[in-house]
């Protein structure tokens, strides 16, 4: 079966350890996506990548890190630096300038 | 900065009945995707409407984009139970040969009996 997978569903952590949320795709895709919910909110764009090796910040990239070193896999840090990381996160993944395909996000609680 | 708006952002119907979510945004773009969230869910693709006058139709649900005035509209049509999501516009803003998506803040709608 071709799609996206995070994991892990949810997600708790204490204040001040940093924790990585991983995406995978076997869709052949080159460009993927991380997404922040908030409640009430619609998605802000936290990091996208377009290949391999390389990324790009997006709208709240502070707090974040990410990493490209292959195609299939994009996986997210949230630093002890981001503030307020309690959020439903969401990974995509598209051809290149093409309609984004969404995982089934990971529930994060820092407590 | 693209900015996109929606409203109405509740929206409490009774089966039946029609109603529209509306969407508008901030700079020209011909790239509007519409989208259904259930709770504590991911996002589930409903429309991609790729130039001025598009209009497509699934079920009881009809979208449609004017790129000159900047909006999108989701109509739907006699409304059931099984509707009762949040609803999403995103504006594609291609950049360097990726689109980012910029959403709007949804729509909670919610079909009473």
């Amino acid at each position: 079966d071709g799609g996206i997978t995070q994991s892990p569903k949810y997600l708790f952590r204490k204040e001040g350890q940093n924790v990585t949320l991983s995406c995978e795709q076997n869709l052949n895709h080159d460009a993927m996506y991380w997404y922040r919910q908030d409640p009430g909110q619609g998605l802000r764009l936290i990091y996208y990548s377009q290949i391999v090796n390389d990324f790009q910040k997006g709208d709240i990239a502070e707090g974040y890190s990410v990493s490209r070193e292959k195609k299939e896999s994009f996986p997210l840090t949230v630093t002890s630096a981001q503030k307020n990381p309690t959020a439903f996160y969401l990974c995509a993944s598209s051809i290149r300038g093409y309609e984004q395909y969404f995982g089934p996000g990971t529930r994060l609680t820092v407590t | 900065e693209l900015k996109v708006e929606q409203n109405p952002l509740f929206l409490s119907m009774q089966e039946g009945k029609n109603y529209t979510i509306y969407c508008n945004y901030s700079t020209t773009s011909d790239r509007l995707y519409w989208y259904r969230q259930d709770p504590g869910k991911s996002l589930e693709s409903l429309f991609v409407l790729l130039s001025n006058g598009a209009v497509k139709q699934e079920g009881r649900l009809m979208a449609s984009l004017d790129t000159k005035a900047r909006l999108s509209t989701l109509h739907i049509t006699a409304a059931v139970h099984d509707l009762s999501a949040t609803y999403f516009c995103a504006v594609g803003d291609i950049q360097g040969g990726s689109e980012k998506l910029v959403f709007g803040k949804g729509t909670k709608l919610t079909v009473n009996p």
